[in-house]
């Protein structure tokens, strides 16, 4: 159980173009998600929680109007990148946490590898 | 400030040397703590939680333990493909991941 589908695992794209990830609980439904990004070799960093059915609350210094996110529906969310640049590389990660008590695990996607030209 | 510590940054055992991973954490309101395991270019796998101090979980080879300031994860007789990071996250008002501890577990 618990598990957490994201789409795409890699992508490759040229500067200037928007990219969009999925993240689907694929065995629960899940009122709270959150999308991490994740550098070589270093931990994972939150940027935002996403709520179903509400707006998203971002991290101190994660810029709203770059990265876009949307929860419309308890098994999905989806994190748009906006007008990529080579910065935004990275590996982002998405993970889902089941309803009930918010003191339990998340369970995480996969990851997507973005690379922007 | 919260904050969560993992130690050794990197650790190579031999095929069946048991040893420990730390996570030390100074956090205000400490809901729960969360073990992981990572593969490269894969997502965090969830192993255990632990709530109270005092609270041990076990799985195969691994035991997680918990204590008022920290956490260890024993692994006993490791295989080759224990070999992964492994991250502990800590639950205040948020979820604080560490740095994480990259094991090799050498045949």
């Amino acid at each position: 159980g618990a598990v957490v589908s994201q789409h795409p695992s890699w992508v490759i794209c040229k500067s200037g173009t928007s990219v969009k990830i999925e993240c689907r609980s694929l065995d629960f439904q899940a009122t709270t998600m959150f999308w991490y990004r994740q550098f070589p070799k270093q931990s994972l960093m939150l940027m935002a929680t996403s709520n179903e059915g509400s707006k998203a609350t971002y991290e101190q210094g994660v810029e709203k109007d770059k990265f876009l996110i949307n929860h419309a529906s308890l098994t999905l969310s989806t994190l748009t990148v906006t007008s990529a640049h080579p910065e935004d590389s990275s590996f982002y990660i998405c993970s889902a946490r089941a309803p009930g008590a918010w003191d339990q695990p998340q369970h995480f996607g996969d990851g997507t590898r973005l690379s922007i030209l | 400030e919260d904050q969560v510590t993992q130690s050794p940054e990197a650790l190579r055992l031999q095929e069946g040397e048991s040893s420990s991973l730390n996570c030390s954490y100074t956090v205000s309101g400490l809901r729960g703590l969360f073990w992981y395991r990572q593969d490269p270019g894969k997502g965090p796998e969830f192993l255990f939680t632990l709530y109270s101090a005092g609270e041990e979980k076990e799985k195969e080879r691994l035991k997680a333990t918990l204590t008022k300031k920290e956490s260890f994860l024993h692994i006993t007789a490791p295989k080759p493909e224990d070999s992964a990071t492994y991250l502990c996250a800590v639950q205040t008002y948020k979820y604080i991941f560490g740095t994480g501890t990259r094991l090799k577990v050498l045949a």
